[in-house]
Order: C-alpha cells, then structure tokens, then sequence
C-alpha cells in the first residue's frame, strides 16, 4: 500500500493571509509529483507537474516545492482570496502511469 | 471536445443492476485513466489505456468492472451486478501522452449511487 499524505485535511483562511499545505509520498520510486485543485461543482485541474528534486513551480499567487530525497512538497498560496477556496489534491507518480493520489487539503478562504 | 466530458454526471441504479458510464477524452489524447473516489478518499487508479490498449488494469477492484475503449477515443466503463460500495464518484482523465511527465485533464466526473 502507498502512503501519500497531505496536511492539514482543511483549513479556514482570512482573505488576504498566505497558506501553505503539505503532501508527503514515498521517496524510492519517484517519477513525477501533480497538484490538482478540485472546485466543488467542477473538475481537477492541474496546476503544476514536477519531476526535478528542488524543482520550484509558480502560477501566479500559487507555487510549489519538491524534495524528492526526503518525499515531501509543499503548496503555497500567497494573498488568499474566495476564488482560491478548493480541494488541493497532490498525486505521486511512482511508476511510468501510474499516479497514487492524497486524500486532498480543503482550503476555505472567508471574505 | 474542449474537455474531457463525461456521462451521465449522476446514476442511481438498485443494487444487481448494471451501469454504463461514458467518457470522452480530449480530442487527440493518447492515454485515458478511469479512477474511482469514495467520500473522504483521493481518487484511487482503476485502469489505463494507451490508444486502444488496456496496458494496465491493475487498480479494478473486481471482474465485475470492465472497461473498454475499442477505437482509442471514448471509453465506457461498466459495472456489472452494481454492489453498495460501488457508490462513488467516478472520474475519467487523459492526457497526450502515457507518462506520469504530463499533467491529467479530467471530467466531472459521474456520481453514482446503489440503493
């Protein structure tokens, strides 16, 4: 069974704070890391695909970390807003297809 | 399309019943994923396709699910002699390539729900 974990499961934010979640997988095996956020009503869309140890990924307010060798990444979000209330779903892609996903971090940004 | 589109977004079907769900990936995609995720869960990986190919079917958790997509575009997913922990949403997702490289652009997904 593969372990990917992501912290917290929900936070609430106040518009205008920055964030910052975490999704830890296996450290053997490692061939890519995604991010999803999944609006409720909607589907996942990706927000970014690592796959370089240090890798730093940014889109606009969001970006994202990779530290392969200890299996950790981390998701921030700079200047919260409403828009940016999600599910943020990370996935650890172990074999050439294969992709384990976490069970997500429920972001609430209050107005 | 301009997405993936997936159908119907929500079935109700009596436990025993048979079920058909539809994806449509987007045009020109070469990998379809089919992932099954109950409440409180991620989505968990049920079957992939490269084209026309099942290359791994490792994630279906029983021989009543089968999953098929025989001209390498849309592909259906069945469940046979539907179970109450079937009940879960159903997320169809491709991509233009079959490695973990590229990013997944999934449906709605469809909810479906064994009285």
């Amino acid at each position: 069974i593969l372990n990917v974990e992501q912290s917290p499961q929900s936070l609430h934010v106040q518009e205008g704070d920055s964030t910052n979640f975490t999704c830890s997988f296996p450290s053997s095996n490692f061939y890519a890391l995604h991010w999803y956020r999944w609006e409720t009503a909607k589907s996942p869309e990706a927000l970014f695909v690592m796959t370089l140890n240090g890798d730093e990924k940014k889109k606009g307010q969001i970006s994202a970390t990779l530290n392969t060798k200890e299996g950790y990444s981390y998701l921030y979000i700079k200047g919260s807003q409403p828009e940016d209330s999600a599910t943020y779903l990370c996935a650890f892609g172990m074999g050439a297809n294969n992709l384990f996903f976490g069970t997500g971090t429920r972001l609430t940004v209050i107005p | 399309g301009a997405g993936v589109s997936q159908s119907p977004r929500y079935k109700v079907a009596k436990r025993g019943q048979d079920v058909a769900l539809r994806c449509d990936p987007i045009s020109g995609h070469v990998s379809l994923f089919w992932y099954q995720q109950a409440l409180g869960q991620g989505p968990e990986f049920l079957t992939y396709f490269q084209n026309e190919a099942q290359l791994d079917k490792s994630g279906l958790p029983s021989d009543r699910f089968f999953a098929e997509r025989p001209e390498g575009s849309v592909s259906t997913l069945k469940i046979q002699r539907t179970q109450q922990e079937d009940s879960a949403v159903y997320l169809c997702a491709s991509s233009s390539h079959g490695t973990v490289n590229q990013p997944q652009h999934f449906g709605d997904g469809t909810r479906l729900s064994i009285l």
